[in-house]
């Protein structure tokens, strides 16, 4: 059984470009979450997705914006890159009959030049 | 406001020593409360969790976990920690179909 998986796992980019991350959930999962995990820090949400469509979203600017596809898959897309930016972006899945937990992928490293 | 507070930015144990990271939590509505580790370049995986029942639950790796409601408090411990437990630890409250809130992080060290 695959868990969550992410790619690509490390990434470098410059400032003022744009980023698409990758996701797909584990088996069985059909719920998305997106975290930035800056160094030394714990992970803030970013957004969820069910059903294709955006349901609950974070303390983030309209430059971070995701997508979900019928499989269940996701992308989260960061235009007009900051410095700031630089992070490991974490994905989680979960199951929305239950709901209750998260399971996290490895996480893409993102850094912002 | 929901927030997750963990004290201990830094702790360093012997192995073999018993452990216990603390972490509290403010939040509105009876919360799910998780403990994640991450080990160094690496994504969270799940400790243990709380929803209801028996406050005292036990996770994987030999931890376990005590939900006390009148201290708002969801520690962690572990009898005897072994060198491989060397990670930073979070503790996350959240809700059902809902965002995950983490605390600011543990990093444990084992001393030989």
């Amino acid at each position: 059984d695959a868990g969550v998986t992410q790619s690509p796992t490390h990434l470098i980019k410059t400032r003022g470009q744009q980023v698409t991350l990758r996701c797909s959930p584990k088996s069985g999962h059909d719920t998305v979450s997106w975290y930035q995990q800056a160094l030394g820090q714990g992970p803030q949400f970013i957004f969820q997705y069910y059903e294709e469509e955006e349901r609950q979203r974070g303390n983030f600017p309209d430059r971070f914006s995701g997508h979900q596809f019928p499989n269940y898959s996701s992308e989260l897309n960061v235009n007009a890159l900051l410095l700031g930016d630089s992070a490991l972006y974490l994905c989680a899945s979960s199951f929305s009959r239950t709901g209750e937990t998260q399971y996290f992928g490895p996480g893409t490293r993102l850094l912002v030049l | 406001a929901q927030s997750v507070t963990q004290p201990d930015i830094h702790i360093t144990v012997s192995e073999g020593a018993s452990l216990e990271l603390r972490c509290n939590y403010s939040y509105g509505a009876t919360p799910y409360l998780f403990w994640y580790v991450q080990s160094p370049g690496q994504g969270l995986q799940l400790l243990l969790k709380y929803f209801s029942g028996d406050t005292l639950v036990q996770g994987i790796k030999g931890f376990e976990a005590e939900f006390k409601r009148s201290q708002s408090s969801f520690n962690l411990r572990k009898p005897s920690v072994h060198w491989s437990d060397a990670a930073e630890y979070f503790c996350a409250v959240g809700a059902r179909a809902s965002k995950i809130i983490f605390g600011s992080g543990t990093r444990l060290s084992i001393r030989p």
